[in-house]
């Protein structure tokens, strides 16, 4: 199972808000590492959304935030639109195992 | 812009070797380290390791230590990753990522290769 721990899945109707959870631990987000998510749409690359926690690269909309707390990080889209419909990763280090960059296990987005 | 492009897809056996290329464009080739990451079908990332273009330098997860090379060429501004003694837990596609940091604490991946997938079958 992955380091970090994401639910499986989440939905919502267009327009709406979700928010996708990230929990870790102390050797990685409890420790003051910051926290990454990715969006992956079907049959591609993964794409930066957000980094250090909640910085947005330049051409992610506005209705993308992230925010982290403790060992946990979350991730929010609001005003829900069909197309972003991914699979979305959280992303942090862990200084156990000699250190390595660690992903959490993914989650689906579906929009209804 | 920055951009990678990595090699086609390969298809070997077990217990041989692959190895992929990723070519950098749009920067300073030597400026950022070169990340891999593994996707098998419908699984999550699996961050395999990384590697400085400058000094050569490289460091890997623990699962793949002692069967995972990851080299570059500068002159032509391509890494490579290569993968020996491979299984069918090896079928996954493969990419690079230009690794980026800010402060002690924080690291990500931006930008992705497209990918290359590699099917060990016999």
């Amino acid at each position: 199972q992955s380091v970090l721990t994401q639910p499986p899945s989440v939905s919502g109707a267009p327009g709406q808000r979700v928010t996708i959870s990230c929990t870790g631990s102390s050797s990685n987000i409890g420790a003051g590492y910051d926290v990454q998510w990715y969006q992956q749409l079907p049959g591609a690359a993964p794409k930066l959304l957000i980094y250090g926690n909640s910085n947005r690269p330049s051409g992610v909309p506005d209705r993308v935030s992230g925010s982290k707390s403790g060992t946990s990080a979350s991730l929010a889209i609001t005003g829900l639109q069909a197309e972003d419909e991914a699979d979305y990763y959280c992303q942090s280090y862990d200084y156990s195992l000699n250190g390595q960059w660690v992903f959490g296990g993914g989650t689906k987005l579906t929009v209804l | 812009q920055v951009q990678l492009v990595q090699s086609g897809a390969e298809v070997t056996k077990p217990g041989a070797s692959v190895k992929v290329s990723c070519k950098a464009s749009g920067y300073t080739f030597t400026s950022f380290d070169i990340n891999w990451v593994r996707q098998a079908t419908g699984q999550g990332l699996d961050w395999m390791g990384w590697m400085n273009p400058k000094s050569g330098n490289t460091g890997f997860a623990q699962k793949f230590q002692g069967r995972v090379t990851m080299t570059s060429n500068t002159s032509i501004s391509t890494a490579y990753m290569e993968l020996s003694s491979l299984t069918s837990e090896d079928t996954a596609v493969y990419y690079c990522a230009v690794g980026r940091r800010a402060g002690w604490s924080s690291w990500w991946f931006d930008p992705w290769g497209q990918g290359t997938l590699v099917t060990v079958s016999s």
